[in-house]
């Protein structure tokens, strides 16, 4: 079975600061891995993924992400945040038909 | 530009009605899903469909039931509302592997 753990639950952080939000997960067989985000009063979209190859995934509006097998993790990373960014994120795991999520990170980013 | 519509944005429905959400999609993609999103909890596949007329349980398919007569258009029943089920339910079409593209969501009220 697979599962999906965001070690927080809401993340304050100043414009113009780093963030780092956090996913681990648990899998027995290969994952693909993915982090979409969710702006007030909007669907999902999609943020970045891994499927293969390097460790090391570029997302949209500058975010990246890093594989790490060992730990088992897949945290969400950005060098500097801008107001925009405030919106909730979910981690997600899985092969083609079953994408688990998350319970999702709210980012709350201070003027 | 990728659209999935989802056909009401708000429903308040009584205790033991029926309950018809639909859901289209214009990018020919052949897999379609089902989740509800409740807050801590992320989001939980209710169903997914592969293809035309196929279907296939989720996690939390309890008092759920869905019809997919058309490729574009996946719609989620509900037989019999009841309470637990007030949520935001949010379909998805995908062309590839964990790459979801969601419509802006259905919040359901049942009193």
């Amino acid at each position: 079975a697979q599962s999906v753990t965001q070690l927080d639950s809401q993340v304050p952080v100043f414009e113009e600061a780093p963030v780092e939000l956090r996913c681990n997960y648990s899998s027995s067989v290969s994952v693909y891995l993915f982090w979409y985000v969710q702006y007030p009063n909007q669907g999902l979209q999609l943020l970045l993924k891994y499927l293969s190859g390097s460790t090391l995934v570029k997302g949209i509006n500058g975010f990246e992400a890093e594989f790490n097998k060992s730990q088992t993790s897949f945290h969400l990373r950005k060098p500097s945040v801008h107001i925009s960014d405030t919106a909730e994120y979910f981690c997600a795991v899985g092969p083609y038909d079953k994408v688990i999520f998350g319970p999702g990170t709210s980012l709350s980013v201070i003027p | 530009d990728v659209k999935v519509t989802q056909s009401s944005r708000y429903l308040v429905k009584r205790t033991g009605e029926k309950v018809f959400l639909e859901c289209v999609q214009d990018m020919d993609h052949e897999n379609m899903f089902w989740y509800r999103q409740d807050p801590g909890l992320g989001l939980r596949l209710i169903y997914f469909s592969y293809d035309v007329k196929m279907k296939e349980k989720g996690d939390i398919p309890e008092g759920y039931s869905v019809s997919r007569e058309k490729k574009e258009r996946f719609s989620l029943i509900l037989e019999s509302a009841s309470t637990n089920q007030t949520s935001m339910y949010l379909c998805a079409s995908s062309p590839s592997p964990g790459e979801l593209f969601f419509g802006e969501g259905s919040r359901l009220t049942v009193l």
